[in-house]
């Protein structure tokens, strides 16, 4: 299968902090997506993505399709308790099938 | 409006048996999907199915089987459960329009 390389793995941050995080991939994708998990709950979409160089924001999030459509990252400005979390990116392609990263996890220290 | 649902939301069963977990959706959603999630290892896609009577196999289908007779309903079948099928399943739909999936709570299975 393809592999969506996501950094970092976790991250320990004060809270106000901002936070950055990236997604890449050997191949090229249609869609980019970025998903937050709670704990024993499904991922929720944050935002989509689908045009190569598409800066999209969702609030304090930010994220941006790369332009060689092989990666993707996510900010999160002014960090609250609240966005604790797992994050994945994930990538589609023509085939209808969605491929996610291994998600980063984020500890927000009040 | 329910958005998308799974049954059970825990299992556990030895090795050999057979089960089947549901995923109910109420959205009208063209495209059903099955993932399996493993600590470190992100979700990845077992089977989907892109409008009723139809499935796919994702990439790791193996053990398993799908079956979607109803356009509202995605069925994951293990015929013959192994320890290595232990995991959380989710189950997700989308609508033909866009690329946004919708999960379920999941399922948390344990095979002894």
């Amino acid at each position: 299968g393809q592999q969506l390389n996501q950094s970092p793995q976790s991250m320990f941050i004060q809270e106000g902090e901002d936070v950055s995080m990236n997604c890449t991939s050997s191949s090229i994708f249609n869609t980019w997506l970025w998903y937050k998990q709670d704990p024993g709950e499904g991922p929720v979409l944050l935002i989509a993505l689908y045009k190569a160089g598409e800066l999209t924001s969702n609030g304090r999030l930010t994220a941006q399709f790369g332009i060689t459509r092989k990666d993707s990252f996510l900010n999160i400005s002014a960090s609250i308790p609240s966005d604790v979390g797992i994050y994945f990116c994930a990538g589609e392609n023509t085939g209808n099938q969605f491929y996610f990263g291994t998600g980063t996890s984020l500890t927000v220290i009040p | 409006n329910a958005g998308v649902t799974q049954t059970p939301k825990f299992r556990v069963l030895k090795t050999g048996q057979s089960m089947t977990l549901l995923c109910a959706q109420d959205m009208n959603h063209e495209y059903m999907y099955w993932y399996r999630q493993d600590p470190g290892m992100g979700l990845r896609l077992i089977h989907y199915s892109v409008g009723e009577g139809t499935t796919a196999k994702g990439e790791v289908p193996d053990g398993y089987n799908v079956s979607r007779l109803k356009k509202q309903n995605f069925l994951l079948g293990l015929e013959s459960a192994a320890p290595s099928q232990t995991s959380v399943y989710f189950c997700a739909s989308r609508g033909i329009a866009y690329n946004e999936q919708f999960f379920g709570p999941g399922t948390r299975l344990t095979v002894l």
